[in-house]
């Protein structure tokens, strides 16, 4: 069971749009729907951004989307903020009812 | 608000056992599937086993798969995470997490629990 694949960082000024990809195998992501996104500042436990490929928790912005195709998955952040600045892991659940990480993407806001 | 809360800190030598515990209050814990992910220094999230509401079930990743024991005390409301022949690469935070039932996803996080396996 390896990692899914995100992306090590993506940047971008404030006000743009980023998009982190999450690509695994169809045993994991293209073969569910629950896949979820989940936001972790340093020294902080990770907090759920998205659930079920492109639901937003209660309190979540909603410049923070969700997608899926085939075996990727996607969070996209419009109008990216100073504070949007984190690591973000994507998860799935996978066979033999198991659950995956991604290996993390770093978000800078430049 | 959901409250999750663990055990402190712990060091440990090489070859040695790790028993993590993670209160939850009411309702989160009776409910809820509860999942262990760890996080090694600067290193991603790894996700490390589940253990279903009644605390009669429990799945591991295949990494741990025969070195990890999750258990339920109902009556505390306390799951335990058992982590056997540690190595130093077991060396992280240790989280509980419990799953949020109308979403599916892992909601409620624990503070989190640094374990060292130093010699």
């Amino acid at each position: 069971q390896s990692a899914l694949t995100q992306p090590a960082s993506v940047s971008g000024p404030p006000g743009q749009s980023i998009t982190i990809s999450c690509t695994g195998t169809s045993s994991d992501v293209g073969n569910t729907d629950l896949v979820s996104w989940y936001q972790q500042h340093p020294g902080k436990a990770p907090k759920v951004m998205i659930y079920e490929v492109n639901k937003r928790p209660s309190g979540v912005s909603d410049r923070f989307s969700g997608s899926k195709s085939d075996n990727t998955a996607s969070l996209t952040i419009s109008g990216l903020q100073a504070e949007d600045e984190a690591d973000y892991y994507c998860c799935s659940f996978a066979s033999g009812i198991t659950y995956v990480f991604g290996s993390g993407t770093r978000v800078t806001v430049l | 608000q959901v409250q999750v809360v663990q055990s402190g800190a712990e060091v440990k030598k090489p070859g040695a056992s790790l028993k993590v515990s993670c209160k939850a209050s009411g309702s989160t814990f009776t409910n809820n599937y509860i999942h262990w992910v760890r996080q090694a220094p600067g290193q991603g999230l790894e996700w490390m086993g589940i253990i279903y509401p009644s605390g009669d079930g429990t799945s591991s990743a295949p990494n741990f798969q025969g070195r990890v024991t999750m258990t339920k005390d109902m009556s505390t409301s306390t799951a335990y995470l058992e982590l056997y022949s540690l190595r130093s690469d077991d060396t992280a935070v240790y989280f509980c997490v419990s799953e949020s039932p109308a979403t599916g996803s892992l909601q409620y996080w624990g503070q989190g629990t640094l374990v060292v396996v130093s010699s």
